[in-house]
């Protein structure tokens, strides 16, 4: 099956400090997505990006689905902004979306 | 706006005993999904369904069982809880398009079996 890849693992950050998260996958997908699970556990969805780019406020998010990769930027991190990030892809026909998920990046965001 | 909603949030079980755990979605759509993480993971899914009255095995089925008899509702059971079941689960939905979509999640149930 697909596999998926995040870099790096862990994260220290001082606040203010920018920040790229990567993701790499094994196949073709139609279905990607990053997520932040926050220290209470929460996933919260950040972006639906299977190609392209999106910005949401600090975040923004490109996916180059030719060369099987998607990056996660942050700026200007804030404390808020640890926790965990996952990215998830699909690639089953149908759209039953059966995400499969990477093992993360783990972000510590210093004041 | 609810979302996904799931019932219980936390459960302690002794081993050998059952529960279900509710999903609940409000957004109308046909698939849903159940996920459980482990620590340092990311989910893996259990079990599906891509519609009221159909199920369908995930990744890591084993020990649990799931029905979908209202298309708002997806209920995981377990019928003897062991403590390789403990684990946080997620329950996600999303609608039907032949391009991929985006799935939402619930907020989590954390279960220990003990």
């Amino acid at each position: 099956g697909i596999q998926v890849e995040q870099s790096p693992p862990d994260l220290i950050l001082q606040e203010g400090a920018n920040s790229t998260l990567r993701c790499n996958f094994s196949d073709s997908v139609n279905n990607l997505q990053w997520f932040h699970q926050n220290p209470w556990g929460q996933l919260i969805n950040l972006f639906y990006i299977p190609s392209g780019t999106k910005q949401n406020g600090r975040l923004s998010a490109t996916t180059v689905a030719t060369e099987r990769y998607s990056l996660l930027y942050i700026s200007s991190s804030q404390t808020t902004d640890s926790g965990v990030y996952f990215c998830a892809v699909s690639n089953y026909g149908g759209a039953t979306n059966k995400l499969i998920f990477g093992t993360g990046t783990l972000l510590a965001v210093q004041p | 706006n609810a979302g996904v909603t799931q019932t219980p949030k936390f459960r302690v079980l002794k081993t050998g005993q059952s529960m279900t755990l509710l999903c609940a979605q409000d957004m109308n759509h046909e698939y849903m999904y159940w996920y459980r993480q482990d620590p340092g993971m990311g989910l893996r899914l259990i079990h599906y369904s891509v519609g009221e009255g159909t199920t369908a095995k995930g990744e890591v089925p084993d020990g649990y069982n799931v029905s979908r008899l209202k298309k708002q509702n997806f209920l995981l059971g377990l019928e003897s809880a062991a403590p390789s079941q403990t684990s946080v689960y997620f329950c996600a939905s999303s609608y039907v398009s032949q391009g991929g979509t985006e799935a939402f999640f619930g907020q989590g149930t954390r279960l220990t079996v003990v």
